[in-house]
């Protein structure tokens, strides 16, 4: 079946930091790949999606690129910031399909 | 506009009691959903109803039901609640064309202890 696999966590960086989560999926056909962030205390919020090969979804200073030929789509952020502090989770929806598979989910932290 | 919205916040149950988790959206979506959110297991859909009237099971279906009471309300019930249904439930939301995916919209969630 669908499976995604993501870096575990915690990740900790400082301010101004460069952020990479890595996130690696297996599936049959063409998935939809997602990036949702939840912060303390709430729901899951979609960050960015990408919706076929080679796509870039970016947010908020955030991207990630779906690489058909690695089976990844890693997020990234240039300079992070304490209010990134939250928890990660990469997903996907098989082709047809409106249901997500989520990865375990990624927890960053960030210090000043 | 509230998005989802989910009742009650806490809930502590004792085994083998019963409850129903509320969970109603106002953005006109066909589909809503189920999911079950534990400790390094990230989120794992329980039930789903693709469109009014009709409701599918999905990873982790057993000791739940659902009903889809109309276009707006899903709710979520544990028949005889045990201690490994404690966990934060996630109620959510999207609007499904069949041609494209869209964003699903999650509520706040409901803590649930079993004891």
């Amino acid at each position: 079946g669908d499976s995604v696999t993501q870096m575990e966590g915690p990740v900790t960086l400082s301010e101004e930091a460069f952020l990479t989560i890595n996130c690696t999926y297996t599936a049959t056909g063409y998935p939809s790949l997602f990036w949702y962030v939840q912060y303390p205390g709430e729901g899951l919020q979609l960050l960015l999606k990408a919706t076929k090969a080679d796509d870039k979804g970016s947010n908020k200073g955030f991207e990630a690129t779906y690489r058909k030929e690695t089976t990844s789509f890693h997020l990234e952020k240039g300079s992070v910031q304490v209010s990134d502090s939250a928890v990660y989770f990469c997903a996907l929806s098989a082709s047809g399909y409106s249901t997500l598979t989520f990865g375990k989910g990624t927890m960053l932290l960030v210090s000043p | 506009n509230a998005g989802v919205t989910q009742t009650p916040k806490f809930q502590v149950l004792k085994t083998g009691q019963s409850m129903t988790l509320q969970c109603a959206q106002d953005m006109n979506h066909n589909s809503m959903y189920w999911y079950r959110q534990d400790p390094g297991m990230g989120l794992r859909l329980i039930y789903y109803s693709a469109s009014e009237g009709t409701t599918d099971k999905g990873e982790v279906p057993n000791g739940y039901n659902v009903s889809r009471l109309n276009k707006r309300e899903f709710s979520l019930r544990l028949e005889s609640a045990a201690p490994s249904q404690t966990s934060v439930y996630f109620c959510a939301s999207s609007y499904e064309s069949g041609f494209s995916y869209n964003e699903q919209f999650f509520g706040p969630g409901t803590r649930l202890t079993v004891l």
